[in-house]
């Protein structure tokens, strides 16, 4: 039983250059979720999905894309990598709305990315 | 104003000491608040839910106070493994996402 699984785990770019992440989960979950943690700034809200097809913007939704082709990912990609986007990225995923009956949300490793 | 709020900290205790931690929140509509633990380096992880009248988990107390919109974890008999940093959770305003507070540290010492 996986959960939430990232890749990769740890990256480093150069300005400029694009990656994607990946974010899998196989609890057949509706909701999932793109955050980053920086220093001092807790954990904020990229883009998110509440189900296959669709995305959202979160607190934080510049220079970043998404997409959810498949109930099971969720994809996170910077067209065009800058030193302000290095930072710890994070993945989670919910059966539904955030409520006290299910596991508000289950969460991945991380992903430690680097912008040089 | 942040929608969620809590004191950096670090909290350095004594093992075997009690510690509480606050938060408030900004948004009186929010219905659903929680704690989350987080370990260095390593991937937020539910602690308990809090509700209403109050809740209890072990040594783990949370409190919530809607009237004046603030949330408190109380750790009795603080262990060395308690040592973490305390994410206070609120349902955001659609009731689609979560919004997280910046966290606590808190460091147990022997």
């Amino acid at each position: 039983n996986a959960g939430v699984t990232q890749t990769p785990k740890f990256r480093v770019l150069k300005t400029g250059q694009s990656m994607t992440l990946l974010c899998a989960q196989d609890m057949n979950h509706e909701y999932m979720y793109w955050y980053r943690q920086d220093p001092g700034m807790g954990l904020r809200l990229i883009h998110y999905s509440v189900g296959e097809g669709t995305t959202a913007k979160g607190e934080v939704p510049d220079g970043y894309n998404v997409s959810r082709l498949k109930k099971q990912n969720f994809l996170l990609g910077l067209e065009s990598a800058a030193p302000s986007q290095t930072s710890v990225y994070f993945c989670a995923s919910s059966p539904n709305r955030p409520s006290h009956s299910n596991q508000p949300q289950h969460f991945g490793d991380g992903t430690r990315l680097s912008i040089l | 104003r942040k929608e969620v709020e809590q004191d950096p900290g670090p909290f350095n205790v004594p093992e075997g000491a009690t510690v509480a931690f606050n938060c408030t929140y900004s948004n009186s509509a929010s219905q659903s608040f929680f704690w989350y633990r987080q370990d260095c380096r390593k991937e937020p992880k539910l602690l308990m839910s809090v509700y209403s009248s109050g809740n209890e988990d072990g040594r783990f107390t949370a409190q919530l106070n809607r009237a004046s919109q603030y949330i408190s974890l109380l750790i009795r008999d603080s262990k060395l493994s308690d040592s973490a940093t305390y994410l206070c959770v609120v349902k955001g305003w659609d009731g689609n996402k979560l919004v997280f507070g910046a966290g606590t540290i808190l460091r147990v010492k022997s």
